[in-house]
């Protein structure tokens, strides 16, 4: 079975400071890795996913995110965030290609 | 492209009576799941389907709810009777295929039982 642990259920964060949303998996198999943001009242979209290759993934909005097989981990980062920022973010994973599993969330908060 | 729609977007009703929620993927996608989200809570599969078939099923309350994916396109999320602990957001999401591509998600239907 598969499942995600994100630390964090709320990130307070100044503008334009750098954030890290931290994200933890478990998976007896190779894994798929996603990070979704959930604006308020909207649907989950996709900020970027981890497939095979550099470990180290870009996304939109200026995201990026760090694959790390042996503490199995993939933390999401941002250097400078934006009062637009303000959402909850799902890390998410797919174990040999099957179903989708998420994480609680972390409900980030970016302060003026 | 269009994307994932969902209706309604909003229901309330009380509890034992019935709802039924939609869902029309986008077009060619061959998967389609049905999450739901608890406040607070990250989504919950509740079942996946890879054209008209059921690929997982297993966290789906099978005493009350039930879906269907007609011609391996729409589908419809019902449940029979409604519990106070069902009141949530349904969220409908498609793929291309299920693992690595994408998954689009619509922006749900809250229901609230009362």
């Amino acid at each position: 079975a598969q499942s995600v642990t994100q630390l964090d259920s709320q990130v307070p964060v100044f503008e334009e400071a750098p954030v890290e949303l931290r994200c933890n998996y478990s998976s007896s198999v190779s894994v798929y890795l996603f990070w979704y943001v959930q604006y308020p009242n909207q649907g989950l979209q996709l900020l970027l996913k981890y497939l095979s290759g550099s470990t180290l993934v870009k996304g939109i909005n200026g995201f990026e995110a760090e694959f790390n097989k042996s503490q199995t981990s993939f933390h999401l980062r941002k250097p400078s965030v934006h009062i637009s920022d303000t959402a909850e973010y799902f890390c998410a994973v797919s174990a040999a290609g099957n179903k989708l599993t998420f994480g609680g969330g972390t409900r980030v908060l970016v302060k003026p | 492209e269009a994307g994932v729609a969902q209706s309604p977007r909003y229901k309330i009703i009380e509890k034992r009576q019935s709802v039924a929620f939609w869902c029309n993927p986008i077009s060619g996608h061959a998967t389609l799941y049905w999450y739901q989200q608890i406040l607070g809570q990250g989504p919950k599969l509740l079942i996946q389907f890879q054209n008209n078939g059921v690929v997982d099923d297993s966290q789906l309350p099978k005493d009350r709810f039930s879906a269907e994916r007609l011609k391996g396109v729409d589908s419809t999320l019902k449940i029979q009777p409604a519990k106070l602990e069902d009141s949530a957001v349904y969220l409908c999401a498609s793929s291309r295929t299920s693992g690595t591509d994408e998954a689009f998600f619509g922006q749900g239907t809250r229901l609230t039982v009362v």
